[in-house]
């Protein structure tokens, strides 16, 4: 148990749907990032926020948004679904200023698109 | 971010030492490498992280040449347990923010009994 929390496990929704991913970091992390993972494929990074403010962008669609919380937790929008955004979608946290690498990575949610 | 080689696949047998190649010819001064190793439909787990020679711990051996243009990842008697998938990191280490991964395809080790 990588201390990460991520709701909900499983997620089936229609195209065109809008839906939010939502995500708990270790206690203490102040950093968040979101990473998508289509099926056969690698990781894809797709944004970090540290302590309430967006750090970093990855390949995230323009469709797709998110923020982070007072309380540190994170949601992923992801709007106008379509088929090829079923993927599982991780949330990782890790402790900025500690240096280095080291993100936990929460169990993931497995998106659906039908 | 330095661009990664890996092998695509490897298989092993039990009890064996399985050592996998990182090829990062573009390094940077202060990158780092770091492991990390995955289960089918979990997220990534860190194994290791190095910056230059040999670094151990309680899973793995990580080891650097003087060069820093390759990588050594070794799993010292792997059990079926390992069948993983295995991703070679090369960033630097920031402390302020854009602590950006980019996962290359891996290696994915197969361990059969």
């Amino acid at each position: 148990d990588s201390g990460v929390t991520q709701t909900p496990k499983h997620l089936i929704t229609a195209t065109g749907q809008r839906v939010t991913l939502r995500c708990s970091p270790r206690s203490g992390d102040l950093s968040v990032y979101w990473y998508q993972q289509s099926l056969d494929q690698g990781l894809q990074f797709l944004i970090q926020y540290y302590n309430g403010e967006e750090r970093a962008k990855g390949n995230i669609l323009e469709r797709f948004s998110a923020q982070q919380f007072p309380d540190l937790h994170s949601e992923l929008n992801l709007s106008s679904l379509e088929l090829g955004d079923s993927a599982l979608y991780f949330c990782a946290s890790s402790v900025v200023g500690a240096g280095g690498h080291e993100q936990f990575f929460g169990p993931g949610t497995r998106l659906t698109v039908l | 971010l330095a661009k990664t080689t890996q092998p695509i696949s490897m298989d092993s047998y039990e009890g064996q030492e399985v050592n996998i190649t990182c090829s990062h010819n573009n390094i940077a001064t202060n990158d780092y490498i770091t492991w990390y190793q995955q289960f089918p439909s979990q997220g990534p787990r860190f194994i290791i992280q190095g910056y230059k020679t040999k670094v151990t711990n309680e899973v793995a051996s990580l080891f650097i040449p003087a060069d820093r243009k390759s990588s050594t990842l070794s799993l010292p008697r792997v059990s079926l347990s390992d069948t993983a998938v295995y991703y070679c990191l090369v960033g630097p280490r920031r402390g302020d923010a854009g602590n950006m991964l980019t996962f290359g395809g891996g290696t994915r080790l197969m361990v059969k009994p």
